[in-house]
């Protein structure tokens, strides 16, 4: 059975960098599928961050591409998030999950399973 | 930019069938995925490729998409299916979307 499982800091402080890591167990990173990051600010909908596979390619959400960095360590399983110039606008529930489907058209992606989420706040 | 739009709320009795919809320019041409979120938990996938159940989830959980609008259909609905649901598409730009979500009650 897969299973991710999201770590880091929970608090961070405006303007400094979030950063969180994505543990997978039961599944080799390795495999032929795509990684992604979602977030859900408290009360709110989904927010697709941004997607990467095994060899490091990456594909990011339009309106954080220009904060956001992922990176893949294949030695570890693991996968991770950085987000630099952190506003208050950005404290959420941070998800990982696998991504499944195919990209020839029509393309079809889906996410599943989900990590159990990390609140991380921007506060001073 | 592709947008995907739900309505806020829906609510049905015990029993009836409930309908969610998602609506987007040209959604039929896209596959949609459907998502169920309870209070405190994660997102579990419950539709993929339109209408594909993964394992695990209910046969009263079916999916359509044709021109603007796919449909979460619930059949039987039970109070345990009381959740958010969201749907996700990818638009042509290579970009995941989802939509607002819909809280979906059971009366």
């Amino acid at each position: 059975q897969v299973q991710l499982q999201e770590s880091g800091p929970g608090l961070v402080r405006p303007s400094g960098t979030l950063s969180l890591t994505c543990a997978v167990s039961g599944d080799y990173i390795t495999r032929n599928h795509w990684w992604t990051w979602v977030r859900q600010p408290p009360g709110k909908g989904l927010e697709w961050i941004g997607e990467i596979d095994q060899s490091g390619s990456t594909n990011y959400s339009p309106s954080l591409k220009s904060r956001v960095t992922l990176s893949i360590d294949t030695s570890k399983n693991q996968f991770s998030l950085r987000l630099n110039s952190v506003t208050a606008a950005d404290t959420a529930v941070y998800y990982c999950a696998r991504e499944s489907g195919h990209l020839s058209a029509p393309v079809s992606v889906w996410f599943d399973p989900w990590g159990q989420g990390i609140l991380v706040t921007v506060s001073t | 930019s592709f947008e995907l739009t739900q309505p806020p709320s829906v609510s049905v009795s015990p029993g009836q069938t409930a309908s969610i919809p998602c609506s987007g320019d040209d959604l039929g041409y896209n596959y949609v995925s459907w998502y169920q979120q309870k209070p405190g938990q994660p997102p579990v996938l419950v539709i993929y490729q339109d209408a594909k159940r993964p394992s695990g989830i209910p046969e009263r959980f079916s999916g359509s998409n044709s021109g603007n609008t796919a449909t979460l259909t619930i059949s039987g609905t039970q109070a345990l299916d009381e959740a958010d649901y969201y749907c996700q598409a990818w638009d042509s730009d290579s970009h995941v979307v989802f939509g607002g979500g819909t809280k979906l009650t059971v009366l």
